[in-house]
């Protein structure tokens, strides 16, 4: 799996968008980019996916760069809720999830009030 | 929907003591497996199943044992406990691989060896 660069922490302000980044410089052709927070030391939790092209669902959307070196996931109306620890992995899909997500540190995100 | 349900949610040992974290998954899933997370780090892969009977080691395996005799069932035994195995274990599963979108976590078991 490539490796990831994210920063280690970020502060938003309540009800304002917060945009992670998420570094993968040797990202190959058939890795895709997950999104997973864990909040307070709870299980993580998945977010969104994406290969190439921008993807959006309830909870966040996923900006990926026309040269799949970079993206950011978006949450639009940031709430106190969503204060936790974000991890940005890249793998091929096709090996599946259980059977070994790499989880860096992550960014740790403070939502403000 | 009950999801993934790791059982004990916290538990203390003494240190040469052996016992088994539970892990159970009712979404029929074929991937499941273990992960510790030590303080201020991510998740780090213990052992891993893609199926009943079939089991592999991930990064960090020595000190524990998995089986997987039921597609549901996936239980970590700790052999003989030592004080460094002191962490937040998470179980999760998953679809198989050609249809994976994401792993489903357990709320974990929090473990200290004494």
């Amino acid at each position: 799996d490539a490796k990831t660069t994210q920063p280690p922490s970020m502060d938003c302000a309540e009800g304002r968008a917060a945009n992670l980044p998420c570094n993968h410089s040797t990202i190959s052709g058939n890795e895709y980019v997950y999104w997973y927070r864990q909040i307070h030391s709870q299980g993580p939790q998945y977010i969104i996916h994406g290969l190439k092209n921008n993807e959006t669902n309830e909870m966040a959307s996923l900006i990926i760069t026309e040269d799949r070196k970079s993206s950011t996931l978006i949450l639009p109306h940031a709430t106190l809720r969503d204060t936790a620890v974000y991890y940005c992995i890249v793998r091929v899909a096709s090996r599946g999830g259980a059977d070994g997500l790499t989880f860096g540190k992550g960014t740790h995100l403070i939502i403000q009030p | 929907n009950a999801g993934v349900t790791q059982t004990p949610k916290f538990q203390v040992l003494k240190t040469g003591q052996s016992m088994t974290l539970q892990c159970a998954q009712d979404m029929n899933h074929e991937y499941m497996s273990w992960y510790r997370q030590d303080p201020g780090m991510g998740l780090r892969l213990i052992h891993y199943s893609v199926g009943a009977g079939i089991t592999d080691q991930g990064e960090v395996p020595n000190g524990y044992n998995v089986s997987r005799s039921t597609t549901e069932d996936f239980p970590l035994r700790l052999l003989s406990a030592a004080p460094s195995q002191t962490s937040v274990y998470f179980c999760a599963s998953s679809r198989g691989a050609r249809t994976y979108t994401e792993a489903f976590f357990g709320q974990g078991t929090r473990l200290t060896v004494v």
